[in-house]
């Protein structure tokens, strides 16, 4: 079965810094990647997703992520960070014939003004 | 399109009686799923459905859990009786027939069972 890691409970950054956020993941073969963030009261929203191609994706709000099979990692990464960016962001995994996202603990970012 | 729309936002209720959650999902989205995020156990998938029809319940806690999709584009959850530990943010999610373009979360529904 998959499985994701998140290592960082917490991230906390200074607005217009850069950011990146560590996910690893367990899985024999490729799987499908994903990045969601969670706003407060709110639900998940999809920010980018890999399953083939190009290891470097952009997704939504400026942020990027960069596939390593060698490290089994799909690290997220924003190079200058907003207020508004303070959330909760899951990376997750889907695998197995129904690719159904096997999710991270999250990270939370917080943004110093 | 609304997106993916739950009903309750929140819930609070007293141990025993019975919950029920509404989900409406995206219109076209041919997948269902059923996700309860607390912060002891982070999210946990309950139940997943594919064309109506449910595949995979074993993320369901307990018998007293139930969950239904009459039609395409309604699901319930129910819960009865409920207990305290079963206070969390109930997710509904719908995803097209190709999965791998990813979920659409609802806004949840905060279930307080006091």
């Amino acid at each position: 079965a998959q499985s994701v890691t998140q290592p960082d409970i917490h991230i906390t950054v200074s607005e217009g810094a850069s950011l990146e956020l560590r996910c690893n993941y367990s899985y024999g073969a490729t799987p499908y990647l994903f990045w969601y963030v969670q706003s407060p009261g709110q639900g998940l929203q999809l920010l980018l997703k890999y399953f083939s191609g190009d290891t470097l994706v952009q997704g939504i709000k400026g942020f990027e992520a960069e596939f390593k099979r060698s490290q089994s990692s799909f690290n997220l990464r924003k190079p200058s960070v907003h207020w508004s960016d303070a959330a909760e962001y899951f990376c997750a995994v889907g695998a197995g014939g129904s690719y159904i996202p096997t999710f991270g603990r999250g990270t939370s970012l917080i943004v110093h003004p | 399109d609304a997106g993916v729309i739950q009903s309750p936002r929140h819930e609070v209720t007293e141990m025993g009686q019975e919950v029920t959650l509404r989900c409406k999902p995206i219109s076209g989205h041919n997948s269902l799923f059923w996700y309860r995020q607390t912060m002891m156990r982070g999210l946990e998938l309950l139940i997943y459905f594919n064309n109506n029809v449910p595949i995979d319940d074993s993320g369901m806690p307990e018998d007293r859990f139930s969950a239904k999709m009459p039609n395409a584009s309604f699901s319930t959850l129910k819960i009865q009786p409920s207990e305290p530990r079963d206070s969390a943010v109930y997710f509904c999610a719908s995803s097209p027939p190709d999965r791998g373009h990813g979920y659409t979360f609802g806004s949840g529904t905060r279930l307080t069972v006091v």
